[in-house]
């Protein structure tokens, strides 16, 4: 069993929807949690970050983190076609440089 | 700021030939990383480092070599390509890696490696 697990989609939406994805992870010693977006053929970027549970908004972007539950969820409101990219959750453990990655979700948001 | 830029951008290689990938980043961080991607299996790391003089293994260490050339250049090296080893190469680059910092990773534009 991987220690993140992110289902690979391709997950279509219309203009407009919400948007949520999500991982699961097996690793308690997980506190930091992150979100990246990539695009076709770039790097990937990171969208947001938050450090143990709760949520964290940024402008469309809901991060929510559930330690109990070792879950973690990404929610786009009023998603754009620009929003089409490949969504990868990423986590750590306090004291490590080196992140865990899940193998992305594709998302593609449709006019 | 360029960030972290990544030469060749793109490769192709015949089986057993060798060949270095180049990594640099312009914003003074500690720990550099050597990622592949591959279709439905993530980024997996390579190699990382840490601080500059120091590189240890990833996930997928086997068929690269790494040097550490400074604080800003970090190399990954194929002695002698494979097909399995036909991919995209990302660099990263973070700030540090003490107990409490968010440790962001910043990614380069990627080189895409096709082994014959």
């Amino acid at each position: 069993q991987k220690e993140v697990e992110q289902d690979p989609g391709p997950l279509s939406v219309p203009e407009g929807a919400i948007v949520s994805l999500n991982c699961t992870y097996s690793n308690s010693a997980f506190q930091y949690f992150m979100w990246y977006r990539q695009y076709s053929r770039k790097g990937p970027e990171l969208l947001m970050y938050t450090y143990s549970s709760g949520n964290k908004e940024d402008g469309r972007f809901t991060a929510q983190v559930d330690k109990s539950s070792k879950y973690i969820s990404l929610f786009i409101r009023d998603s754009q076609p620009s929003d089409s990219a490949t969504y990868l959750c990423a986590m750590k453990g306090g004291t490590a440089s080196k992140l865990t990655f899940g193998t992305g979700t594709r998302l593609q948001v449709t006019l | 700021n360029a960030g972290v830029t990544q030469t060749p951008k793109f490769q192709v290689l015949k089986t057993g030939q060798s060949m270095t990938l180049q990594c640099a980043q312009d914003m003074n961080h500690n720990s550099m990383y050597w990622y592949r991607q591959d279709p439905g299996m993530g980024l997996r790391l390579i190699y990382y480092s840490a601080s500059e003089g120091t590189t240890d293994k990833g996930e997928v260490p086997n068929g690269y070599n790494v040097s550490r050339l400074n604080k800003r250049e970090f190399s990954l090296r194929l002695e002698s390509a494979a097909p399995s080893q036909t991919s995209v190469y990302f660099c990263a680059s973070s700030g540090g890696g003490l107990a409490g910092n968010t440790d962001t990773q910043y990614f380069g534009p990627g080189t895409r490696l096709t082994v014959l």
